[in-house]
């Protein structure tokens, strides 16, 4: 059975930083490309980024270019996302899902709160 | 960016009955869309991929067609667990995007 467990969310100030982990279990995860996806608390869905499976390529909502970076450590079975300079637009439930035409299958996200 | 509307942003209607949900893309996706279920408190679920391919698991009620700008997801006769809200997306170019969602709701 396919599982993702996210982890690392919290309540953070304005321009701090956090990192989130996806713990993947179930799969052969270096076989699969990997992503972010962000729900605003009432809000609807929002993509945030996408690794491949190699790790080589990485993909970027223009929303957290240059502030988040997303990573995979395959040995681990493990996808993270570092996120910096955050803001109060950035308070979400952050998932992470599966890629397989489309999103397969999702952990039960993490929440980041941006506040002072 | 491609830009996906949903229509109509909320379907009342009641067990039974047929649900015809629309995503209107602002530019060919091919046949890269797909469509998620998500209930309160839960995470989404796959429910069709590339537009007509059931994802494994879903119910043959659900179905979807379309290609280029106009899809569309058909419940054939809703159940009370259908009762939700439903996104498309694309997976045709970058940045991925969603629409904004239709919510089915019970009349």
């Amino acid at each position: 059975e396919v599982q993702l467990l996210e982890s690392g969310g919290g309540l953070v100030q304005p321009g701090g930083s956090l990192r989130l982990s996806c713990a993947a279990s179930g799969f052969t995860f270096s076989s699969y490309d990997m992503s972010w996806v962000r729900q605003a608390p009432g809000k609807g869905l929002e993509w945030v980024s996408s690794i491949r499976s190699s790790g080589g390529n990485t993909y970027y909502a223009d929303s957290v270019k240059g502030r988040f970076t997303i990573s995979r450590d395959n040995s681990k079975n493990a996808l993270y996302l570092q996120m910096n300079s955050l803001r109060a637009e950035d308070t979400a439930l952050y998932y992470c899902a599966k890629d397989s035409s489309g999103w397969s299958n999702w952990g039960q996200g993490t929440l980041v709160t941006v506040s002072s | 960016e491609i830009v996906l509307t949903q229509s109509p942003a909320t379907l009342s209607l009641s067990p039974g009955e047929r649900a015809t949900l629309s995503c209107r893309a602002s530019q060919s996706v091919s046949s890269y869309l797909v469509w998620y279920q998500q209930k309160p408190g839960q995470a989404p679920r796959l429910l069709i991929y590339d537009a007509s391919n059931r994802a494994t698991g879903i119910p043959a009620r659900f179905s979807g067609s379309g290609s280029g700008t106009d899809f569309t997801l058909t419940i054939s006769s809703l159940e009370p667990e259908d009762f939700a809200v439903y996104y498309c997306q694309q997976r045709s170019n970058w940045p991925k995007t969603f629409g904004q969602g239709t919510k089915v709701e019970i009349k």
